[in-house]
């Protein structure tokens, strides 16, 4: 079964430190996705990408956040300069369209 | 995007048939239902997805009334491994960019 791979699976960061966050979607997918769980919490929506720009994004989403396809296979997060409450357990999804999303086993990004 | 109302939590042993129901009042003509299971420190994982009457996978059934105001998911013979969060998630797939607004999930316990 095709899976939505992330890497690194946990990063620890100093605070104010830039991260990047990986994924390879499905290969065939063409629209990408990144949510976010801080721990005991929702699964929120950060971002949607579609056609090499963003479709959406939420209040979360704010300058301190970009996303990026610099190739064919990846998708990445970049938070510039972290905060503690970034930390959260980070997962990216792609999907075909009409069907569902499939989603990675996530990062979990402790800020310190 | 409709918002949907199921139980925080619920108990079953295993060998039981579980049924989780969630309230959508406020669907939309081009909503459709989908339903994913959670396990901690994990991605959001697709369950069964079905727009009207009854959709039925390998893994689980999915009973939507007439109205569509609510909806069941039916996991026969649950095992410990089943204990998980549930979500039910409610969308129009016809817009690839929309993102799914998850709610708090009903927390299943799966008892020996």
């Amino acid at each position: 079964e095709p899976e939505v791979t992330q890497t690194p699976s946990h990063q620890v960061t100093q605070m104010g430190q830039e991260v990047i966050l990986r994924c390879v979607p499905i290969s065939n997918h063409l629209y990408f996705y990144w949510y976010r769980q801080i721990l005991g919490q929702k699964v929120e929506f950060l971002v949607s990408f579609y056609n090499n720009e963003i479709s959406e994004k939420s209040e979360i989403f704010d300058d301190q956040f970009s996303v990026e396809r610099p190739d064919g296979s990846n998708f990445t997060l970049k938070i510039r300069s972290t905060k503690l409450e970034d930390s959260a357990m980070y997962f990216c999804a792609s999907k075909e369209h009409p069907y569902g999303y499939t989603f990675g086993s996530g990062t979990r990004l402790t800020v310190v | 995007l409709a918002k949907t109302t199921q139980p925080i939590s619920m108990d079953s042993y295993e060998g039981q048939e579980v049924n989780i129901t969630c309230s959508h009042n406020n669907i939309a003509t081009n909503d459709y239902i989908t339903w994913y299971q959670q396990f901690p420190s994990q991605g959001p994982r697709f369950i069964i997805q079905g727009y009207k009457t009854k959709v039925t996978n390998e893994v689980a059934s999915l009973f939507i009334p007439a109205d569509r105001k609510s909806s069941t998911l039916s996991l026969p013979r649950v095992s410990l491994s089943d204990t998980a969060v549930y979500y039910c998630l409610v969308g129009d797939l016809g817009n690839a960019g929309n993102m799914l607004t998850f709610g708090g999930g009903t927390r299943l316990m799966v008892k020996p």
